[in-house]
């Protein structure tokens, strides 16, 4: 079945340390995200990539970078210049390049990150 | 700026009581409105998109409605696999998503 794939479900990070989340898509999306959820918070955007080697910053990309070199493929690392990066993570994909496409997101799982 | 709110945060529900969660917005050209159904620990996973004022659409037990400044996601008789947290968002001209933070609906058997 298509989808996204991301991993780990649980990262830990130590003070200083850069960690990279993996996102992988079969779905042959043009389109990928990533988005932060905080509690009782919306979701909000952190990067997005409409084709393969581009992307865009998106309203709190500030202390995370990340790379499209194959269309499948949209990792996330999150770097020491984030000062609170305790949250979960998701990806997303769309079926076309148009920013929060009208055929909605597909959301992989997520990746829950504690600083420790 | 686009807001997305959504009430109530939370709601209980017995088996087979329908009711309604209500998303109000305002956003610069309305692009498309969408509901999200929410699992604990997992991804949100996409429902519906919602574009004009009128407009309506069913899956199930669930129907979304909208208007010029809310949408409302009904729910008939619902059951507990029914429980989760609606997410409801926005796109506006400016091409962003803004999404609320979400109504956490438990169904008690």
């Amino acid at each position: 079945d298509g989808g996204i794939t991301q991993s780990p479900k649980y990262l830990f990070r130590k003070e200083g340390q850069n960690v990279t989340l993996s996102c992988e898509q079969n779905l042959n999306h043009d389109a990928m995200y990533w988005y932060r959820q905080d509690p009782g918070q919306g979701l909000r955007l952190i990067y997005y990539s409409q084709i393969v080697n581009d992307f865009q910053k998106g309203d709190i990309a500030e202390g995370y970078s990340v790379s499209r070199e194959k269309k499948e493929s949209f990792p996330l690392t999150v770097t020491s210049a984030q000062k609170n990066p305790t949250a979960f993570y998701l990806c997303a994909s769309s079926i076309d390049r148009t920013v929060g496409s009208n055929y909605g997101y597909t959301f992989g799982s997520g990746t829950r990150l504690t600083v420790v | 700026e686009d807001q997305v709110t959504q009430s109530p945060e939370a709601l209980r529900l017995q088996e087979g009581e329908s009711s309604s969660l209500n998303c109000s917005y305002t956003v610069s050209g309305l692009r498309g409105l969408f509901w999200y159904r929410q699992d604990p620990g997992k991804g949100p996973e996409f429902l519906f998109t919602l574009y004009s004022a009128g407009e309506e659409k069913e899956k199930e037990r669930l129907k979304a409605t909208l208007t010029k400044k809310e949408s409302f996601l009904h729910i008939t008789a619902p059951k507990p696999e029914d429980s989760a947290t609606y997410l409801c968002a926005v796109r506006g001209g400016y091409q962003k998503v803004t999404f609320g933070t979400g109504t956490k609906l438990q169904v008690i058997p």
